[in-house]
């Protein structure tokens, strides 16, 4: 069954550095997520893309986030410049062209970002 | 903001007990609501998605219902196993593709 894939599985990164988050949605989906959990907090819906533009995004996704489907197959989540509170489980999900009002979103494993 | 919450926050159950847990989400602007389970260490896998009021599906031995007027969904699981302890997280919809999640419930079932 296709799949969500992120990459890497666990990112360790220096307050104040970028850092890019990758994932490959499901090739056929349209619909593309960025949602991230804090440890011990709910998943929070940061950002989503469809038609090479942001559909919709969160107060979380200030001027520091960026995202970017650069080909045909990888959307990329960046962080410009790392904050402590940034460390969380970021997640990419992706859904087909209904979108999500009768189909579900597919997550991928998630990317740990620990922020030193 | 939307609140979205779910009940119990944790479960412990015996193999072959039957269970079921509680989201609650706004009634107004609705558009779908869905569940999905999540093992530690992997993905979100999705369940349900349900749009109509008064909607019932069911996978194998885990079920769910849906009241939009009332604002709530009840996740049922009949004859737990082992293998169905994960955490049970819900998603409002209220338009947009947007995915409102609840704090989850921890289902642990024992032998």
């Amino acid at each position: 069954e296709p799949e969500v894939t992120q990459t890497p599985s666990h990112q360790v990164t220096q307050m104040g550095q970028e850092v890019i988050l990758r994932c490959v949605p499901i090739s056929n989906h349209l619909y593309f997520y960025w949602y991230r959990q804090i440890l011990g907090q709910k998943v929070e819906f940061l950002v989503s893309f469809y038609n090479n533009e942001i559909s919709e995004k969160s107060e979380i996704f200030d001027d520091q986030f960026s995202v970017e489907r650069p080909d045909g197959s990888n959307f990329t989540l960046k962080i410009r410049s790392t904050k402590l509170e940034d460390s969380a489980m970021y997640f990419c999900a992706s859904s087909g062209p209904g979108g999500t009002q009768n189909q579900p979103q597919h997550f991928g494993d998630g990317t740990r970002l620990s922020i030193l | 903001i939307l609140n979205v919450e779910q009940s119990p926050q944790s479960l412990h159950v015996q193999e072959g007990d039957s269970t079921n847990f509680t989201c609650s989400f706004p009634s107004s602007n609705f558009y779908a609501l869905h569940w999905y389970r999540w093992e530690t260490a992997k993905s979100p896998e999705a369940l349900f998605v349900m749009t109509l009021n008064g909607d019932e599906k069911k996978k194998g031995r885990i079920s769910a219902t849906l009241n939009t007027k009332e604002g709530y969904s009840y996740l049922y699981i009949k004859g737990s196993q082992p293998e169905d302890s994960a955490t049970y997280l819900c998603a409002f919809t209220g338009g947009g593709n947007k995915l409102t999640f609840g704090t989850g419930t921890q289902l642990k079932v024992e032998l």
